[in-house]
């Protein structure tokens, strides 16, 4: 059984880099895309980009500038580095494995989800 | 970016009953919108994906319908484990974005 488990400090100082680990048990990194998301306190969810495996990384323009997705398949860990973070990176963030699909035309879901880690800005 | 906006925000409801959940999207994502199920300290839990699609092991009193711009989740006969919070999110342009979310409370 695949699970995902992300970790990292909780607290990031201002003008810091928020940096996250997500750990694949039971899988391989190798062959899927890897998402990170995240949901400030009382706000919705926002997807921070994703990588395919230990490929090229795609992100939202909105945080592009400042974060950094890597995966690491020897390791089965995906990263994210996040630098010049505010109080408005204060979230719990999740890491997500995509599941493709074909729905009149190819597409992709969240399908595993780890359980979240939160991260303070202070 | 695309502009996903559920209704509504919250709702009450008792087990036994009907529940509906609508999904609006600021321009057509075909039948590229996914529903998930979040209750607190948990993973949140993909339900639905291409609009209709039920993943394996999610009840069948679970149901997704719509295309283009308008999209329905529907729970028949609300279970106590279904008290959760639901999000949908299209996939149909990046970035891909999520509902602001429906929180289903015990009544």
């Amino acid at each position: 059984q695949v699970q995902l488990q992300e970790s990292g400090p909780g607290l990031v100082k201002p003008s810091g880099t928020l940096s996250l680990t997500c750990t694949v048990s039971g899988g391989s990194v190798r062959d899927y895309y890897w998402s990170w998301i995240r949901q400030p306190p009382g706000q919705g969810l926002e997807w921070i980009g994703h990588i395919y495996g230990s490929g090229s990384p795609s992100y939202n323009p909105s945080l592009k500038s400042r974060v950094t997705i890597s995966g690491d398949t020897s390791k089965k860990q995906v990263s994210l580095e996040m630098t010049s973070v505010t109080a408005a990176d204060a979230a719990v963030y999740f890491c997500a494995r995509h599941l493709r699909f074909y729905e009149s035309g190819w597409s992709y879901a969240f399908d595993l989800w780890g359980q979240g880690t939160m991260v303070a800005v202070s | 970016d695309f502009q996903m906006t559920q209704s509504p925000s919250s709702l009450s409801a008792s087990v036994g009953e009907r529940v509906t959940i609508t999904c609006r999207a600021s321009q057509s994502v075909t039948r590229f919108l996914n529903w998930y199920q979040h209750r607190p300290g948990e993973a949140p839990k993909l339900l639905i994906s291409g609009a209709s699609t039920l993943q394996t092991g999610v009840p069948s009193r679970f149901s997704g319908s719509g295309s283009g711009t308008e999209f329905t989740l529907t729970i028949s006969g609300l279970q106590r484990e279904d008290f959760a919070v639901y999000y949908c999110q299209q996939t149909h342009a990046s970035p891909p974005t999520f509902g602001q979310g429906t929180k289903v409370e015990v009544k």
